[in-house]
């Protein structure tokens, strides 16, 4: 009964460095989400898809690279870390027009 | 430019007491409208969905009311608990393209 995990919770890195954040869904959705959430701020999407092997942009896609190879898994990439990506991702998964399933986040800072 | 705005941006009430969260939206045309429930450290989960046909909803202690016509939508706490301190977030889906969220309310219930 896992729903949407996020790995890993929480990471420090140096501005320049590059990491994957890691979401897997076990409930055969077909369309998954990235958002990020700033302090006082709502979510804002950065990238989404729609099925495997299809990605979108979103609202705030710069700095960041997604891909879904496999249905059940989503990937965000920063391929080169600014202080400004420093943020809690939260990655979400759903059937079409259906209320999204989301993950507890993962809370990433950036020095 | 969709917009979804909510009021209060802040909340503090006395354990036991109701309250009213708004929510106004300029996304048209419309499909459906969802309020969610963040807790501290966690990711949204969903308490309601409605569609443009629907004109309340209740989950509980919670209940959704929908105006389409002046594009509103309120969720109604009752007898709130400590544990109703989360903040509460309204997201709008368009008939096509992606959703878009408010910043959310922050409800502080105290004892």
């Amino acid at each position: 009964n896992a729903g949407v995990t996020q790995t890993p919770k929480f990471r420090v890195l140096k501005t320049g460095q590059s990491m994957t954040l890691l979401c897997a869904q076990d409930m055969n959705h077909e369309y998954m989400y990235w958002y990020r959430q700033d302090p006082g701020m709502g979510l804002r999407l950065i990238h989404y898809s729609v099925g495997e092997g299809t990605t979108a942009k979103g609202e705030v896609p710069d700095g960041y690279n997604v891909s879904r190879l496999k249905k059940q898994n989503f990937l965000l990439g920063l391929e080169s870390a600014a202080p400004s990506q420093t943020s809690v991702y939260f990655c979400a998964s759903s059937y079409r027009n259906q209320p999204q399933h989301f993950g507890d986040g993962t809370r990433l800072s950036i020095l | 430019k969709n917009q979804v705005e909510q009021s209060p941006q802040s909340l503090i009430i006395l354990e036991g007491k109701n309250c009213t969260l708004q929510c106004n939206y300029t996304v048209s045309p419309f499909s459906n409208l969802r309020w969610y429930k963040q807790d501290t450290g966690r990711g949204p989960v969903s308490l309601t969905i409605m569609t443009f046909s629907e004109n309340t909803k209740s989950n509980g202690r919670y209940t959704a009311t929908l105006d389409a016509d002046t594009k509103q939508s309120s969720l109604h706490i009752t007898a709130s608990q400590l544990s109703d301190s989360a903040s509460y977030i309204c997201v709008v889906s368009p008939n096509a393209g992606k959703s878009t969220f408010g910043d959310g309310t922050t409800l502080t219930v105290k004892p």
